[in-house]
């Protein structure tokens, strides 16, 4: 119960494209839910993060969709570009805590 | 503003030995993380610290894992004797209190061969 799902593990999308990634949790006592952006030998860094009193957030490219009675969440990149290629991680937490369960990570490649 | 600080940034060692990690959290910041992240896997926690007093340590393999933040700034994590599935980079990551953003260090990838 303490899981959250990541989909896809790997997406190559072209310049200009929209990436999507999707999240899917079971504990429905989580309320905070952010998304980490990883580069290559570097740690984790917070991108963009909702709670469930709203259904969509949004700052600059980004923006998370968030679905309370499907349990679902997902991060939509406009216009990706190549400095976007990264590892993404969805995570949430309780209570707004900052003791996070990630998921497995995306692997995005932004093809130029 | 300083980052977290890790160290050292690489480590291989054999197994059966000890090894140990040392972080420096953001100034001013209470609470402190160490987690764990495996080779395509997302981090995982291993104890979370506020000040120097233990929050939650339930995902930490005691019998092997050691953590301490003795003054409520730095600290360190200890593997004795470390495993071949200890191979991991292990991230310390900092917060203002409990409840705001946790910023993380750039990790200590340990080789355990």
């Amino acid at each position: 119960q303490q899981q959250v799902k990541q989909s896809p593990q790997s997406l190559i999308v072209q310049k200009g494209g929209i990436s999507i990634i999707n999240c899917a949790y079971e504990n429905t006592a989580f309320d905070y839910f952010p998304w980490y952006q990883q580069f290559p030998g570097k740690g984790p860094a917070l991108l963009i993060a909702i709670r469930p009193d709203v259904s969509e957030k949004k700052e600059g490219r980004f923006t998370i969709s968030f679905n309370k009675s499907a349990k679902q969440f997902s991060l939509h990149i406009m216009d990706s570009q190549p400095g976007d290629s990264a590892t993404y991680f969805c995570a949430a937490s309780v209570q707004g805590a900052q003791k996070l369960v990630f998921g497995q990570g995306t692997r995005l490649t932004i093809n130029p | 503003e300083a980052g977290v600080a890790q160290s050292p940034r690489y480590k291989i060692i054999e197994k059966r030995q000890s090894v140990a990690f040392w972080c420096n959290p953001i100034s001013g910041h209470a609470t402190l993380y160490w987690y764990q992240q495996i080779l395509g896997q997302g981090p995982k926690l291993l104890i979370q610290f506020q000040n120097n007093g233990v929050v939650d340590d339930s995902q930490l393999p005691k019998d092997r894992f050691s953590a301490e933040r003795l003054k409520g700034v730095d600290s360190t994590l200890k593997i004795q004797p470390a495993k071949l599935e200890d191979s991991a980079v292990y991230l310390c990551a900092s917060s203002l209190n409990l409840v705001t953003e946790a910023f993380f260090g750039q990790g200590t990838r340990l080789t355990v061969v």
